[in-house]
């Protein structure tokens, strides 16, 4: 059973750069696209971008710019950066796969980041 | 780009209820719909992808029904593990970019 981990700092200075490893076990990432999804408290869902194993990618275009993905392949982990963050990037971010028409299935459990000083 | 629309924002209802949950996509969209539940600290969970298949271990209260541009969750008879809030979701085909709605909140009456 394929499952999925966030993991990084809690805490983010603005102005600086958040950066998030999601570790995928259970199973291959060599397949599927790969998404991060954030949610600032008590609001709804945001996604912020996908990468695909092959390493394509694309993001959300109110973030564009500020963002990127990466993939890992020999470590089973992909990679989230957002620069220049501001408190508005305060959120819970999750990484979940993408089966396209079938859903977005499993989540990680998320990890909360505050940009704060 | 698609922007889904879910109403209404908060349903309230009794256990034993029937909660119709109601999604609509801009844009023609075919089948290409899910829904999450999401409970308080919890991540979302997959219910149905495609409008209308039950994700695995799903109960069978759980329904969607739709195509185009409207959409609908139905929860047959609420439990009390049901109140929570749920998200409908589009993925386009090409590029591949997602949305999501909302959220519509089902609350204990």
């Amino acid at each position: 059973q394929v499952q999925l981990q966030e993991s990084g700092p809690g805490l983010v200075k603005p102005s600086e750069t958040l950066s998030l490893i999601c570790t995928v076990s259970g199973g291959s990432i060599n397949s599927y696209y790969w998404s991060w999804i954030r949610q600032p408290p008590g609001k709804g869902l945001e996604w912020i971008g996908y990468i695909y194993y092959s390493g394509s990618t694309n993001y959300n275009s109110s973030l564009k710019g500020r963002v990127s993905i990466s993939v890992d392949m020999s470590k089973n982990q992909f990679s989230l950066k957002l620069t220049s963050v501001t408190a508005s990037d305060t959120a819970v971010y999750y990484c979940a796969r993408d089966r396209g028409i079938l859903g977005i299935d499993p989540w990680g459990q998320g990890t909360l980041v505050t940009v704060s000083s | 780009e698609i922007v889904l629309t879910q109403s209404p924002a908060t349903l309230s209802l009794s256990p034993g209820e029937r909660a119709t949950l109601s999604c609509r996509a801009s844009h023609n969209i075919s089948t290409y719909l899910s829904w999450y539940q999401q409970k308080l600290g919890q991540a979302p969970r997959l219910l149905i992808y495609d409008t209308s298949n039950r994700a695995t271990g799903i109960s069978a209260r759980f329904s969607g029904s739709g195509s185009g541009t409207d959409f609908t969750l139905t929860i047959s008879s609420l439990e009390p593990g049901d109140f929570a809030v749920y998200y409908c979701h589009h993925r386009s085909s090409w590029p591949p970019v997602l949305a999501f709605g909302g959220g519509t909140k089902v609350e204990i009456k």
